[in-house]
């Protein structure tokens, strides 16, 4: 049971590269995150997905697209990447969406530059 | 958007002592409250959550909870060397699965 996985771990990019993050997780659980964490400034929400088939935006979204592939997989794709978008990008998963509070579980991140 | 303050740190504290992190949010109606202990370089991982006012004791952790004051708290006791983290204050609303994160507070423990 690997739990949340993202590859790669380490990215260096050009300014206007593309390049998609991958996330996948082996718990069953329907909703699935991915965040950006830079210094001094905690995890923010880029987008999420509450199920297969649904994704929504979260707090920092613009530059980002993301696909939930099926119900194990959800990727966050750079279309054009920018050096403001040099962070630590941690994908997240969780049994929600309920009206309880559920656990989120995280991937161990994928440190990008963008030079 | 909650928005989720935590005591800027860093914060220093010998071993044996006790670690006292604060956390205070902006949506009244948040009703969960999580701590995420985060390694340098590693992923958050959660040790604690709270969902009714009062403590909540776990070993050496305790968090408390004061909605009235908007207020939540994470007590470490006995601090080991090994507690030495960033400590991340979450914040869930009653409806909305998302959290919403305060920037961290860096724990030293000193041997």
């Amino acid at each position: 049971n690997a739990g949340v996985t993202q590859t790669p771990k380490f990215q260096v990019l050009k300014t206007g590269q593309s390049m998609t993050l991958q996330c996948a997780q082996d718990m069953n659980h329907n909703s699935m995150y991915w965040y950006r964490q830079d210094p001094g400034m905690g995890l923010r929400l880029i987008y999420y997905s509450a199920s297969e088939g649904t994704t929504d935006k979260g707090e920092v979204p613009n530059g980002y697209n993301v696909s939930r592939l099926n119900k194990r997989e959800f990727s966050l794709r750079l279309e054009s990447a920018a050096p403001s978008q040099t962070s630590v990008y941690f994908c997240a998963s969780s049994e929600a969406p309920a009206p309880i509070p559920d656990t989120q579980y995280f991937g161990p991140g994928t440190r990008l530059t963008v030079l | 958007q909650k928005e989720v303050e935590q005591n800027s740190g860093p914060l220093s504290v010998p071993e044996g002592a006790i670690a006292s992190l604060n956390c205070t949010y902006s949506d009244r109606g948040s009703q969960s409250f999580f701590w995420y202990r985060q390694y340098s370089g590693k992923s958050p991982e959660l040790i604690m959550s709270i969902y009714s006012n009062g403590d909540k004791e776990d070993g050496r952790f305790t968090a408390q909870l004061n909605k009235a004051s908007q207020y939540v708290s994470l007590l470490i006791r006995d601090s080991q060397p090994s507690d030495s983290a960033t400590y991340l204050c979450a914040v869930k609303g009653p409806y909305d699965y998302k959290l919403s994160f305060g920037a961290g507070t860096t724990v030293t423990v000193r041997a």
